[in-house]
């Protein structure tokens, strides 16, 4: 399967702390994507790094691709209690399709 | 900004009913994608639908489900014989891929059957 699962599951920080989420998928993938979801609401793309690429930014957000090692992570500094939400990492199902299949997720708690 | 629309909300249907979800896609959108999330649980791939059929789906898109696009604009989820265990947000999405397949999702439906 080409599904990503993050770790770890759940994480408690305080405003202002930097908060960095792991991604570990199994097979090989063009590019992976990082969603957010709050808390009953639809997933919002977040950040997009394609296989060649090592290191992409937006904004407060720093993703890291490691292809040799299928991992990802994303990095989330100076938190904000907005950012209270859970965050998957995201590869295609199939080499030739276009289905995202999304990880467990981690949840992210930012506290005042 | 364009987005994703679906109806309803929220449904409560008895169980062995038949439902219907609707979604109204991004205009300019050719792929289009339902998902579901069980309360508590990730989110689960359904199916995938391009140029009036079914282009990738997963297990659990057996056949008690169905999906359509009866006009240019709607995409719609049937769920027929509906279990307790079908209760979940139904999510839809969308996209044109070339946005390196993004994919631009909608607030949910929430099914509850009992």
């Amino acid at each position: 399967s080409q599904q990503g699962e993050e770790d770890p599951q759940a994480l408690s920080i305080q405003e202002g702390e930097n908060a960095t989420m792991n991604c570990s998928y199994k097979t090989s993938i063009n590019n992976l994507q990082w969603y957010r979801q709050n808390s009953g609401r639809g997933l919002v793309h977040l950040i997009l790094i394609r296989s060649n690429e090592r290191e992409k930014h937006s904004g407060r957000l720093r993703v890291t691709l490691d292809t040799s090692k299928k991992s990802s992570s994303l990095l989330i500094t100076a938190s904000r209690a907005a950012d209270t939400a859970s965050y998957f990492c995201a590869t295609v199902l199939n080499q030739a399709g276009t289905a995202l299949i999304f990880g467990k997720g981690t949840t992210l708690s930012v506290s005042s | 900004e364009p987005e994703v629309t679906q109806t309803p909300s929220h449904q409560v249907t008895q169980m062995g009913q038949e439902v219907i979800l609707r979604c109204v896609p991004i205009s300019n959108h050719l792929y289009f994608y339902w998902y579901r999330q069980i309360l508590g649980q990730k989110v689960e791939f359904l199916v995938s639908f391009y140029n009036n059929e079914i282009s990738e789906k997963s297990e659990i898109f057996d056949d008690q489900f169905s999906v359509e696009r009866p006009d240019g604009s709607n995409f719609t989820l049937k769920i027929r014989s509906t279990k307790l265990e079908d209760s979940a947000m139904y999510f839809c999405a969308s996209t044109d891929t070339t946005s390196g397949n993004t994919i631009y999702f909608g607030e949910g439906s929430w099914l509850t059957v009992v």
